[in-house]
């Protein structure tokens, strides 16, 4: 079946460090794969995409993903967290429709 | 200007209720969706639309109608409102790979 994994429920880094929340995912062909941030009591928005191309993608607010095939994951990174990114994260594909992961819990401490 | 908007934000109501929950976007995307985000914050499609027709419907009860006067508007009328009803709704857009939502309709079935 396909899906996308996100095994971390939760992600604590202290302000100032890299943050990384991961993500796997099982899909045949070339899939397009996304993230999303979700701020507390807002709708999901758009972070950045895979579609074809350079495999480290840059996205909004700092942060970037590496698409790497032969780990199948799609991992989002930052180099130095804010608190302001404490928020929950998704991992998303799709392939005719839109399949998200579990979400991650990200707490950047002050 | 708001991209993807919803109405109501909160709707508290009892068993057996019947409501609806609209969704308008302006950016002039052909296909729009809805989706349900429950307590654990899991997020799954219900239903799809593009251009009026439907084209995706997931294994929602019948109670769950959606309806799409026009391609910028989907709206999802609920029939004898259940407690397992109580969630976020999600509305999104997308004319391409990635959508656009809605900042969510929070569903509270007493």
């Amino acid at each position: 079946a396909q899906s996308v994994a996100q095994p971390e429920d939760q992600v604590k880094v202290a302000e100032g460090n890299p943050l990384t929340v991961k993500c796997t995912y099982s899909v045949s062909g070339n899939p397009y794969l996304f993230w999303y941030v979700q701020y507390p009591n807002r709708g999901l928005q758009f972070l950045l995409k895979y579609i074809t191309g350079d495999n480290l993608v840059k996205g909004s607010y700092g942060f970037e993903a590496e698409f790497n095939k032969s780990q199948t994951s799609f991992h989002l990174k930052k180099p130095s967290a804010l608190v302001s990114d404490s928020a929950l994260y998704f991992c998303a594909y799709n392939f005719n429709k839109f399949y998200f992961g579990s979400g991650t819990k990200l707490n950047v401490k002050p | 200007d708001t991209a993807v908007s919803q109405t109501p934000k909160y709707l508290v109501t009892q068993m057996g209720n019947d409501k609806s929950i609209k969704c308008e976007q302006n950016l002039g995307h052909d296909t729009m969706y809805w989706y349900k985000q429950d307590s654990k914050k899991f997020l799954k499609i219900m239903f799809s639309y593009n251009n009026k027709e439907l084209i995706i419907n997931e294994t929602v009860p019948n109670r769950f109608s959606p309806k799409s006067p026009d391609k910028a508007h989907l709206n999802l009328h609920i029939n004898s409102l259940e407690l397992g009803d109580s969630a976020v709704y999600f509305c999104a857009s997308s004319q391409g790979v990635e959508q656009y939502f809605g900042p969510g309709t929070r569903l509270t079935v007493t």
